[in-house]
C-alpha cells in the first residue's frame, strides 16, 4: 500500500523558516517524480514545485510565488522528500501535500505563518 | 501560462440527479494531460480521471470525463450521497512540467 506521510508543519513567524518532510513507502521512491501542492484555508489547490528522479537529472521546478524561497530535495536512501521554506510570508499559510504521480497524496501538513 | 476556468462555481443537485461540470482552458491542452479530482472537507484530493477520460483505479463508472482542446467535462451520471464535494480539474504539463488547477466546482445537496 502506498503511503505518504508529511510532517514538520506548525506555526512560524513571518520571515522565518520551516522544513517539511514526506516519508514515502509502498512504491519505488527513487523512480518517482515527487511534487508539493498547497491549499490555503478555504481556497483551491496550488502547485508548489516538483523534483525529478536522479536518473532524470534530479532537477526541480517551482511556482513563481515560491521561487527563490522554497527548495525541494529528496533522499532516496531514506525514501524521504523535503520542502525547505525560507522567508515565509502570511500568504504561505496553507496545508502542504506531497504527491507521487497524480494518484497518491499525503494527508497534508498545516503551515501557519503569523506573528 | 495556461489558466483553467471551471463552471459553475456551485452546483445544487439532489441525489440521483446527473451532474455536469465544465473546465475550460485559456489555450489548447493535450487531452493526455487533463485530470479531475474530488476533494471532501479535511481530506486530500482524490484522483478521479486522468488523460481526460480514463478513470483512476477504484473509481466508480458513474464518473466519466470527456473533451478535448480547450473544453473538458466531468459527468457524474447519478449522484450518490458521498459525491457531494468539491471537484477540481488539473492540467499537468510536461513542457514546462508544471501543474495548473482550476478554481473548483462545489457540488452541494439541493
Amino acid at each position: 500500500e502506498v503511503q505518504l506521510v508529511e510532517s514538520g508543519g506548525g506555526l512560524v513567524k513571518p520571515g522565518g523558516s520551516l522544513r517539511l518532510s514526506c516519508a514515502a513507502s509502498g512504491f519505488t521512491f527513487s523512480n518517482a517524480w515527487m511534487t508539493w501542492v498547497r491549499q490555503a484555508p478555504g481556497k483551491g489547490l496550488e502547485w508548489v514545485g516538483r523534483i525529478k528522479t536522479k536518473s532524470d537529472g534530479g532537477t526541480t521546478e517551482y511556482a513563481a510565488p515560491v521561487k527563490g524561497r522554497f527548495t525541494i530535495s529528496r533522499d532516496d536512501s531514506t525514501n524521504t522528500l523535503y520542502l525547505q521554506m525560507n522567508s515565509l510570508k502570511s500568504e504561505d499559510t496553507a496545508v502542504y501535500y506531497c504527491t507521487a504521480t497524480l494518484q497518491y497524496w499525503g494527508q497534508g501538513s498545516l503551515v501557519t505563518v503569523s506573528s | 501560462e495556461i489558466v483553467l476556468t471551471q463552471s459553475p462555481g456551485t452546483l445544487s443537485l439532489s441525489p440521483g440527479e446527473r451532474a455536469t461540470l465544465s473546465c475550460r482552458a485559456s489555450q489548447s491542452v493535450s487531452s493526455t494531460y487533463l485530470a479531475w479530482y474530488q476533494q471532501k472537507p479535511g481530506q486530500a484530493p482524490r484522483l478521479l480521471i486522468y488523460g481526460a477520460s480514463s478513470r483512476a483505479t477504484g473509481i466508480p463508472d458513474r464518473f466519466s470525463g470527456s473533451g478535448s482542446g480547450t473544453d473538458f467535462t466531468l459527468t457524474i451520471s447519478r449522484l450518490e450521497p458521498e459525491d457531494f464535494a468539491v471537484y477540481y480539474c488539473q492540467q499537468y504539463g510536461r513542457s514546462p512540467p508544471i501543474w495548473t488547477f482550476g478554481p473548483g466546482t462545489k457540488v452541494e445537496i439541493k
